[in-house]
């Protein structure tokens, strides 16, 4: 059981450049985040799927796009990277229902865009 | 939007002493707090929830406890270690909303030998 696995771990971009952070989670949960989190700061929502075949943006959306493959898997895209997207990208999953709505976090994915 | 705060940025205890972590909320409709903890080049870990039905709740050595009229999380920890030292995050969620977690900066929590 491996909980929620992030692809890659280091990437370098230059400007303009493409690229998709995969992210998979094997505690058969619903809903499944996006973050980004940079120095100094707390973790801020770039999109989110509440449940298989549905996604929302968070509060950053702007230069991201995001597929929800099936229910284990979250990818998200950057289709033109920008300096000020270097950051560290966390995703996370949740069962959320019932009484239990903690989010489940990845080892995360630290991205530099020169 | 509305947002969670922290008071500390920086808390520096001494081992075996009791560590308190505040924590500000200002959306007055929120009904699920959560505490994390973030260790170096970690992704985040969940310690331990309350909802906004309870004042307190307790876990192995820590202990949560919410004061809805003052909007104020705090985060307890019983005898610190060194293995507690860690980045520590406060979010907030209105249920039933996705589960939108809103994080605070985080307080640094150092333990002193």
């Amino acid at each position: 059981n491996a909980g929620v696995t992030q692809t890659p771990k280091f990437q370098v971009l230059k400007t303009g450049q493409s690229m998709t952070l995969q992210c998979a989670q094997d505690m058969n949960h619903n809903s499944m985040y996006w973050y980004r989190q940079d120095p100094g700061m707390g973790l801020r929502l770039i999109y989110y799927s509440a449940s298989e075949g549905t996604t929302d943006k968070g509060e950053v959306p702007n230069g991201y796009n995001v597929s929800r493959l099936n229910k284990r898997e979250f990818s998200l895209r950057l289709e033109s990277a920008a300096p000020s997207q270097t950051s560290v990208y966390f995703c996370a999953s949740s069962q959320a229902s019932g009484m239990r709505y903690e989010q489940y976090f990845g080892p995360g994915t630290r991205l530099t865009v020169t | 939007g509305e947002s969670v705060g922290l008071h500390l940025p920086t808390l520096s205890v001494q081992e075996g002493d009791n560590s308190i972590i505040n924590c500000a909320y200002s959306n007055s409709a929120s009904d699920y707090f959560i505490w994390y903890k973030q260790e170096s080049g970690k992704g985040p870990q969940f310690i331990i929830d309350i909802r906004s039905n309870m004042d307190k709740r307790q876990g192995q050595r820590v202990t949560v406890l919410l004061n809805k009229t003052v909007k104020h999380l705090s985060l307890q920890i019983a005898a610190t270690q060194p293995g507690d030292s860690a980045v520590y995050f406060c979010a907030e969620a209105l249920t039933g909303g996705g589960n939108k977690l809103t994080f605070g900066t985080g307080t640094q929590l150092k333990v002193e030998l």
